[in-house]
């Protein structure tokens, strides 16, 4: 009963390629968030979602696309990789009435060669 | 500067100790949040404070407004507590969002038995 899934955990792929991560939470939330951990472990926020509506944009590039079908779900696809984002990718999930209680996915190591 | 700011960076303790980490802030907020991440990637919320003093069994996490600053303590530590623990708080909303976690650096704490 895995609250906050992604998929998949590991990614290797070449520069220039395009890929996608998904992320899927059943606990009701509405507000989704995708982070980046980069290699000294240091994590920043990318995206948010609130109801299916993007509210928070951080300087990120364009070819980071985040798609949310449903407020459930919060996909993130990137487009031309480059070798700069390899890194770990984590989804997380909130909601208002839980008092923004952060909850996370175990993240996608992500390694472009 | 960082907004968030964590000490020690690194901290290595017998099994047994009282340990403390702290965490300063420069920004205004509505919350902190205390993770923690463990060697395995995964990463879970401890705490979420606004004000005062949260305990959780061996865990607890204070935080004084007016001084910009939160510890996380950790009693009787025991190996099994060895784990990256990150300090976060949540920016005030704004006027579409529910506001965003920014970060510390993290600190890396081995238990030994």
């Amino acid at each position: 009963d895995t609250a906050v899934s992604q998929t998949p955990k590991y990614l290797v792929t070449q520069m220039g390629n395009d890929k996608s991560i998904k992320c899927e939470q059943n606990l009701g939330h509405d507000t989704m968030y995708w982070y980046k951990q980069d290699s000294k472990k240091f994590l920043k926020i990318m995206f948010s979602y609130n109801n299916k509506e993007l509210i928070i944009n951080e300087t990120v590039p364009n070819r980071f696309s985040p798609k949310s079908p449903d407020k459930a779900h919060l996909n993130l696809h990137i487009n031309s990789l480059e070798l700069g984002d390899s890194a770990v990718y984590f989804c997380a999930s909130s909601s208002l009435a839980g008092g923004l209680g952060q909850y996370f996915g175990a993240g996608t190591r992500l390694s472009v060669l | 500067k960082n907004e968030v700011e964590q000490s020690p960076q690194n901290l290595t303790a017998q099994e047994g100790e009282f340990i403390t980490i702290n965490c300063s802030y420069s920004v205004g907020i509505s919350a902190l949040h205390w993770l923690q991440q463990h060697p395995g990637g995964g990463i879970v919320s401890l705490f979420m404070l606004s004000s005062g003093k949260k305990k959780h069994g061996r865990l607890i996490a204070t935080i004084n407004i007016q001084e910009k600053h939160s510890s996380l303590h950790i009693t009787a530590s025991h190996p099994r507590d060895s784990a990256v623990y990150i300090c976060a708080v949540r920016t005030p909303p704004g006027s579409s969002n529910t506001g965003k976690l920014i970060f510390g650096q993290g600190t890396t704490l081995q238990v030994k038995p």
